[in-house]
């Protein structure tokens, strides 16, 4: 089966821009979830959809990042206006359904300049 | 705040010995899950244990679960140079499992 496919796989914006990232799940899995990885840290989780709706998003900063999930299938995760601090690897993740295991991409490495 | 919090932070060792981490909670959950995370590259899932579970294997790894004392521990029997990579216990709780990672224990194996 096809991986969870996130691109892109870099990005390198100056502070104030905006950014988006885009993540493809496996087909079929209902769970869906962003996280930022900061260098040296355990990921963060920022928001988890189940199917197309938001089950938790309370340490998303929604001051300046938003997401949503298409048709609960594909999901977009933006950042505006970029900050020093969200420098990160974002990385998305899904699962079949909560309380499975869960697959991830490869990530957005993320430098703000 | 961290609810997992994996112990040590870093291991090396020889390829051929056994590696041990561990990993302390502080609420109830409703499984735990150790992952593997290569450099650079996304987290790879290994074992999922769930409250009602003790003990889990899967090849040369064997996971624990002490609900009572609220830890877990992963071992790595046999070790090779391939399982050098950052290791990570993530709880879920409540009843919309919300997964909660810790900060990891970095793994050396020298050849």
């Amino acid at each position: 089966e096809a991986g969870v496919a996130q691109s892109p796989r870099y990005k390198i914006i100056e502070k104030r821009q905006s950014v988006a990232f885009w993540c493809n799940p496996i087909s079929g899995h209902a769970t869906l979830y962003w996280y930022q990885q900061i260098l040296g840290q355990g990921p963060k989780l920022l928001i988890q959809f189940q199917n197309n709706g938001v089950v938790d998003d309370s340490q998303l900063p929604k001051d300046r990042f938003s997401a949503e999930r298409l048709k609960g299938v594909d999901s977009t995760l933006k950042i505006q206006p970029a900050k020093l601090e969200d420098s990160a690897v974002y990385l998305c993740a899904s699962s079949l359904n909560r309380n499975q295991p869960q697959h991830f991409g490869d990530g957005t490495r993320l430098s703000i300049l | 705040s961290q609810q997992g919090e994996e112990d040590p932070q870093a291991l090396s060792i020889q390829e051929g010995e056994n590696a041990t981490m561990n990993c302390s909670y502080k609420t109830s959950i409703n499984n735990l899950q150790w992952y593997r995370q290569n450099s650079g590259r996304g987290l790879v899932h290994l074992i999922l244990i769930r409250s009602n579970e003790r003990e889990k294997h899967s090849g040369r790894l064997r996971v624990t679960l002490d609900t009572s004392k609220k830890s877990s521990s992963l071992l790595i029997t046999a070790s090779r140079a391939a399982d050098t990579a950052s290791y990570f216990c993530a709880t879920e709780t409540g009843g919309s499992y919300i997964p909660t990672f810790g900060r990891g224990t970095s793994l050396i194996v020298h050849p």
